[in-house]
Order: C-alpha cells, then sequence, then structure tokens
C-alpha cells in the first residue's frame, strides 16, 4: 500500500531531550516536506527536500533540523525540544514540486513538558 | 508574507444542501492551488490539484474552480451528505518557490 509512515503517534517529552520524529514513504516521491498544525493557524511548512541531499526552511524552520540521505526517508530533529514546539506535527511527499497534490503521513502529537 | 484566506472558517448545511466555500490566494505568481479534505483524526487526503485559470474540476459531487487573475478557487459540493463533514483546505504554490501556504480551512458539518 503507498504511504507515508511517521513515527510515533503520539509522544511526551521534556524540555531539552532531543528527539527524532521518522517519516518514510514508499511511492518513489522526490519532495518531502514536514508540517506543523496549531490550533487557529493553517498548516505550517517548517522543511522541504526537494531530493536527495536537497533540503531547504519553510516558514518556520527555527529550533528543527532534517535530513535527506535516502529518498524515502527524511527524519524531523528537535536538537533541545522547546514548550513552544508542542503541536500537530505531519509528514507529507508528492512525485514532484509541480503539479501533484502530497500524500500525507497520520501525524505525530508532540507534547513537550 | 503571503496570505491565503479561507471563508467561512465554519460550516452547518443540511443533509442534501448544496454548498460552496472559497480560497483567496495572491493573484500574482501563481504556479498552482491545491484542495485537501481532513477528516477528524484522519490526514489531509489530496482532493484537486489546479494549473490553469478557468480550470474546472470534479470528482463526484465535488467540483472547484479556479480563477488566478482575481485570486480566487471554489470548492462546490452538491447534495451533501453526513459523510462529507470535514475541514477542507486549500494550498496556494507561488510560482519559483518550492513552498506551499495552507490556508485555516473551511469546517464543514452535514446535519443528518
Amino acid at each position: 500500500e503507498a504511504q507515508v509512515t511517521q513515527n510515533p503517534r503520539y509522544l511526551i517529552t521534556v524540555t531539552g531531550k532531543k528527539l527524532t520524529v521518522t517519516c518514510s514513504q514508499n511511492m518513489n516521491h522526490e519532495y518531502m516536506s514536514w508540517y506543523r498544525q496549531d490550533p487557529g493557524l493553517g498548516l505550517r511548512q517548517i522543511y522541504y527536500s526537494m531530493n536527495v541531499e536537497v533540503t531547504d526552511k519553510g516558514d518556520v524552520p527555527e529550533g528543527y533540523k532534517v535530513s535527506r540521505k535516502e529518498k524515502r526517508n527524511f527524519p524531523l530533529i528537535l536538537e533541545s525540544p522547546s514548550p513552544n514546539q508542542t503541536s500537530l506535527y505531519f509528514c507529507a511527499s508528492s512525485l514532484g514540486v509541480e503539479d501533484y497534490g502530497y500524500t500525507f503521513g497520520s501525524g505525530t502529537r508532540l507534547t513537550v513538558v | 508574507i503571503l496570505n491565503v484566506e479561507q471563508s467561512p472558517q465554519s460550516l452547518h448545511v443540511q443533509e442534501g444542501d448544496s454548498t460552496n466555500f472559497t480560497c483567496s490566494f495572491p493573484s500574482s505568481n501563481f504556479y498552482a492551488l491545491h484542495w485537501y479534505r481532513w477528516e477528524t483524526a484522519k490526514s489531509p487526503e489530496a482532493l484537486f490539484v489546479m494549473t490553469l485559470n478557468g480550470d474546472e474540476k470534479k470528482k463526484g459531487r465535488i467540483s472547484a474552480t479556479l480563477n488566478t487573475k482575481e485570486g480566487y478557487s471554489y470548492l462546490y459540493i452538491k447534495g451533501s451528505q453526513p459523510e462529507d463533514s470535514a475541514t477542507y483546505l486549500c494550498a496556494f504554490h507561488p510560482s519559483g518557490t518550492y513552498k506551499y501556504i495552507f490556508g485555516t480551512g473551511t469546517r464543514l458539518k452535514v446535519l443528518a
């Protein structure tokens, strides 16, 4: 089944403890992206990747890192999480950056205390 | 800062009613507009990708139109059913970028 798999689905962590949210797609998509969803705000783009080893900042990249060493994986790294990073995170991929829609992962609800 | 606005924020309709909502985006540097359907406790699912002024796309009872010159897109649902209840998101893709800017969505509730 074609899908984007995110793990974990839920995570509660403490301020400053490094964490990684994994994202993997099995559709050979070139373009991958991370978003966060907060109440009253639209999905906001954190980082995106056009292909292997090519990444760039979205609109809210502060406090996050990403890597794209393989086409299928695009992990989101929080080196020192803070409470303002408590949010619902979505990974998404698409065949290309042109006129293709996204396939979204199932989401990760992160709470930083 | 590019702004994408959706209206209304929320909408209640009766089963069988037809409804529509709007996505407004900057009319300059347009590349594409996406529509997504997002059910509670699930992930957004792509409905339409629209790229040409005057585009009209249809999937079952749902259709969408695009006006890039004036910067808006309409999503229509004909004969709404309870299973249409969801949040409908639009995402604007400006030309010359790899970014997508999402609106805050229209939350639709169809009452049986």
